[in-house]
């Protein structure tokens, strides 16, 4: 199975400022990676889809990159809304394997 | 507008079985690639399971031979049969959709609770 590692496990930030996710994936996936917001008592929501499509409704200040093993998701100008936590998902082999998540608190 | 409401899940005992349901509206099932999605209370994202629109299946190593996916195509209504229930299969199962191809989770459902437990 490949193995999905976020980092960090939480982040304390301040609105307006940018915050980066890290997910690295046991072995090369090439570019078969989401990223997923998920806010408190809510069915998570695809933000990033292909490592850096964004998914049609999601807002233009997230963004994602990387390819191969390692990958980022960058919330550009945070937002009240955007406290939540995010996951990574790898769709490059069964079983479908997501991180541990990183939750975005407020500062 | 795309739709999913699950239906099913409950309390049962150990090694007890249990059938979720996922309605779907909007879309066709049988055209598209249907997944069950777990979570644990406080926990992260599992994925349990896909069908695919040909009618392939795969599954978790943690429920393969206990958990068996199903669609009703008249009904437009995903299934997870699931036996021999465990305290560790206690989670909030998700059905969710994958529109173009059996990659990403583009639909979710607001899930049902299964809780395992004497």
């Amino acid at each position: 199975d490949i193995q999905m590692t976020q980092s960090p496990s939480s982040v304390s930030a301040s609105v307006g400022d940018r915050v980066t996710i890290a997910c690295r994936a046991s072995q090369d996936i090439d570019n078969w990676l989401a990223w997923y917001q998920q806010k408190s008592g809510k069915a998570p929501k695809l933000l990033i889809y292909a490592a850096s499509r964004l998914e049609g409704g999601a807002p233009s200040r997230f963004s994602g990159s990387g390819s191969g093993t390692d990958f980022t998701l960058t919330i550009t100008s945070l937002q009240p809304e955007d406290f939540a936590t995010y996951y990574c998902q790898q769709a490059s082999s069964f079983p479908r394997t997501f991180g541990q998540g990183t939750k975005v608190e407020i500062k | 507008e795309v739709q999913l409401v699950e239906s099913g899940g409950g309390l049962i005992q150990p090694g007890g079985s249990l059938r979720l349901s996922c309605a779907a509206s909007g879309f066709s099932v049988s055209s598209s690639y249907m997944s069950w999605v777990r979570q644990a209370p406080g926990k992260g994202l599992e994925w349990v399971s896909i069908m695919y629109s040909d009618g392939s299946t795969y599954y978790a190593n943690s429920v393969k031979a206990r958990f068996t996916i199903s669609r009703d195509n008249s009904k437009n209504t995903l299934h997870l049969q699931m036996n021999s229930l465990r305290a560790e299969d206690t989670a909030l199962y998700y059905c969710a959709t994958s529109q173009e191809g059996p990659y990403f989770f583009d639909y979710w459902g607001q899930g049902t609770l299964v809780t395992v437990s004497s």
